[in-house]
């Protein structure tokens, strides 16, 4: 069954303007991974934090880990049309292989 | 960085034939492979854990002699689709990994679209 759950399940923003998902799961993690898809696509690693991390930068990404509510936070700042695509998390919890979340649809309007 | 290739990237077949789909590591040793599915606007879902020399391991749901797969080698893995009807039209999506600390990333191929006509 899926661990992560995106929310919201679809966003449509402006260009410029920052986007923010959020990614909720159940149980213990060892990391949290947030991928990214253009329609049709394989997927692109992002970023992944670990289960001792609280926050993790990477550009104009901006990751949070809150492991006691059990959620994690994707904000995007400065979003551009480029952006526009589907957002999952996936968490790995020891051995076993990554769950995916449902996905958030980013469309950024230029 | 890691690059997984996955072949062939969209393929049509009729119904009741068989279809192949390779995933294959570039420059790294996979030990694990993973296979997983996608509908349209929804997640993927894994599908099975391919070990390189060993049987893969099928999720709950998901019929081993239909959907066969093997990982004879470091960097490659294969999902056979027999006997594809439509229903199994879809978007199978290929990971690998190296194991041990590399195990934190896990690379995904680009995906083939699979048509049963």
């Amino acid at each position: 069954s899926q661990q992560g759950e995106e929310d919201p399940q679809a966003l449509s923003i402006q260009e410029g303007e920052n986007a923010t998902m959020n990614c909720s799961y159940k149980t213990s993690i060892n990391n949290l991974q947030w991928y990214r898809q253009n329609s049709g696509r394989g997927l692109v690693h992002l970023i992944l934090i670990r289960s001792n991390e609280r926050e993790k930068h990477s550009g104009r990404l901006r990751v949070t880990l809150d492991t006691s509510k059990k959620s994690s936070s994707l904000l995007i700042t400065a979003s551009r049309a480029a952006d526009t695509a589907s957002y999952f998390c996936a968490t790995l919890s020891g051995n076993t292989p990554l769950v995916f979340g449902k996905g958030t649809r980013l469309s950024v309007i230029a | 960085g890691a690059v997984v290739s996955q072949h062939p990237s969209w393929v049509i077949c009729k119904s009741g034939t068989s279809v192949k789909i390779e995933c294959r590591s570039l420059d790294f040793q996979a030990t694990t492979m993973f296979w997983y599915r996608q509908f349209p606007k929804q997640s993927l879902m894994l599908m099975a854990t391919s070990n390189e020399g060993s049987k893969a391991t099928y999720e709950q749901g998901v019929e081993k002699d239909k959907f066969l797969i093997n990982h004879a080698s470091l960097t490659l893995s294969t999902l056979t689709v027999t006997s594809a009807h439509p229903e199994d039209s879809s978007f199978y999506i290929c990971s690998a990994t190296d194991g041990g600390d590399g195990r934190n990333t896990i690379y995904f191929g680009e995906g083939s679209w699979l048509t049963v006509v």
